[in-house]
């Protein structure tokens, strides 16, 4: 069957470490991935997109992987802020016609 | 900056109640979906549509039904609410149908509907 894994306990990291999230999916064959950033009672935010051919993508302190050898992607961010906190989604396409598919997302807890 | 609002935050509806969920886009965007959002299961597409008038079933679609006929605007209906349609509702615009520009999805604010 098809699956999207992210992990479903939260990160608790000190601030100014880096943060590193992670995505997993089985019977897919994306040719690109998105992650977003949710906050509670609010709608997704669009952060990174990563197509299949690249294998890296940076944004100021975020960095993205994408291995489709080991069905993986790997979401960073470093020098990290309490104002990281949130929950951190993967999402990667289906069919290729827009039509996104959204891991369950994994909570970032950023402590001072 | 493209806006999605959708028309309520928050809603409670009786049983058998049908629903109505509106959401506009501002930004002459071809495609727009409606997901739920329910704890251990993620968003979960519900329909979603690529132009006026068009709509394609996403993985959940039963007891839902949605209306486009304007380009910017596109409504969830609920025919007959139910208990287990208790959840988070978020609309979503993207850009172009064309797979290879690969558009990343806009969110409205999300309508958390309790039926009682």
């Amino acid at each position: 069957s098809q699956k999207i894994e992210q992990n479903s306990e939260a990160l608790n990291i000190q601030e100014g470490k880096t943060a590193t999230l992670t995505c997993n999916y089985t019977n897919y064959s994306p040719a690109y991935l998105q992650w977003y950033r949710q906050d509670p009672g609010r709608g997704p935010v669009f952060l990174l997109l990563i197509r299949e051919n690249e294998k890296e993508k940076r944004k100021e302190r975020l960095k993205v992987t994408f291995d489709t050898t080991l069905k993986q992607s790997l979401f960073h961010i470093t020098a990290s802020q309490p104002a990281d906190s949130a929950t951190y989604l993967c999402a990667l396409d289906d069919t290729g016609f827009q039509k996104l598919v959204f891991g369950t997302g994994t909570r970032l807890l950023v402590s001072p | 900056d493209v806006k999605v609002t959708q028309s309520s935050r928050y809603l409670v509806k009786r049983t058998g109640e049908k629903v109505f969920l509106e959401c506009v886009q501002d930004m002459d965007h071809e495609n727009m979906f409606w997901y739920r959002q329910d704890p251990g299961l993620g968003l979960r597409l519900i329909y979603f549509s690529y132009d006026v008038k068009m709509k394609e079933k996403g993985d959940i679609p039963e007891g839902y039904s949605v209306s486009r006929e304007k380009k910017e605007r596109f409504s969830l209906i609920l025919e007959s609410a139910s208990t287990n349609q208790t959840s988070m509702y978020l609309c979503a615009s993207s850009h172009s149908l064309n797979p290879s520009l690969r558009d990343e999805q806009y969110f409205g604010p999300g309508t958390r509907l309790t039926v009682t």
